[in-house]
């Protein structure tokens, strides 16, 4: 079955840096997605992307975040200046549009450790 | 009200045993729905769509009450592979592109 894959598998920064956590959705896919897990927590929402654009956020997805398909093949979100409270589970999905919802595909994520 | 509630449990049973879980979500216009499955810190795992007619896949037996905004799953004969936390999800959008919302979880331990 075709999956989605996400580096790094762990990172760890230091409050106020820059990171970029990339994902690779699957090759047909048009739909992605950016969520997060804290640990203990559920997952939630942070951002789609469709055409280039986003097509929906929420409230957590504030100026600090930004996301980008730089090619053909990777999704990026890129977190400007991190705070102790971004430490989490950030999982990359990505769906083909089609009814059975968009959650089908979730990369392995990526745990981000904020010091 | 959140979104969509659960029972964080955990749920104790013995092998063999049938366990049933509930859900309840708090938007009328919600249209797809599902339960995940989600082992200690990986990514949670697309276990099956729930339909207003009931669904079965083995094992396993969900259900809709779209009145009730009320969802289930039913695990029958457990087996300790089934240990895990199990993820009530709704999608306010009836295609595969809206973003998910996600419950809390309820938590599943199997034992021997």
């Amino acid at each position: 079955e075709p999956e989605v894959t996400q580096t790094p598998s762990h990172q760890v920064t230091q409050m106020g840096q820059e990171v970029i956590l990339r994902c690779v959705p699957i090759s047909n896919h048009l739909y992605f997605y950016w969520y997060r897990q804290i640990l203990g927590q559920k997952v939630e929402f942070l951002v789609s992307f469709y055409n280039n654009e986003i097509s929906e956020k929420s409230e957590i997805f504030d100026d600090q975040f930004s996301v980008e398909r730089p090619d053909g093949s990777n999704f990026t979100l890129k977190i400007r200046s991190t705070k102790l409270e971004d430490s989490a589970m950030y999982f990359c999905a990505s769906s083909d549009g089609t009814s059975g919802g968009p959650g089908r595909f979730f990369g392995p994520g990526t745990r981000l450790t904020v010091l | 009200r959140k979104e969509v509630e659960q029972d964080p449990g955990p749920f104790n049973v013995p092998e063999g045993a049938t366990v049933a879980f509930n859900c309840t979500y708090s938007n009328s216009a919600s249209q797809s729905f599902f339960w995940y499955r989600q082992d200690c810190r990986k990514e949670p795992k697309l276990l099956m769509s729930v339909y207003s007619s009931g669904n079965e896949d083995g094992r396993f037996t969900a259900q809709l009450n779209r009145a009730s905004q009320y969802i289930s799953l039913l695990i029958r004969d457990s087996k300790l592979s089934d240990s895990a936390t199990y993820l009530c999800v709704v999608n306010n959008g009836d295609t595969g592109r809206r973003a998910l919302t996600f419950g809390s979880g309820t938590r599943l331990q199997v034992q021997p």
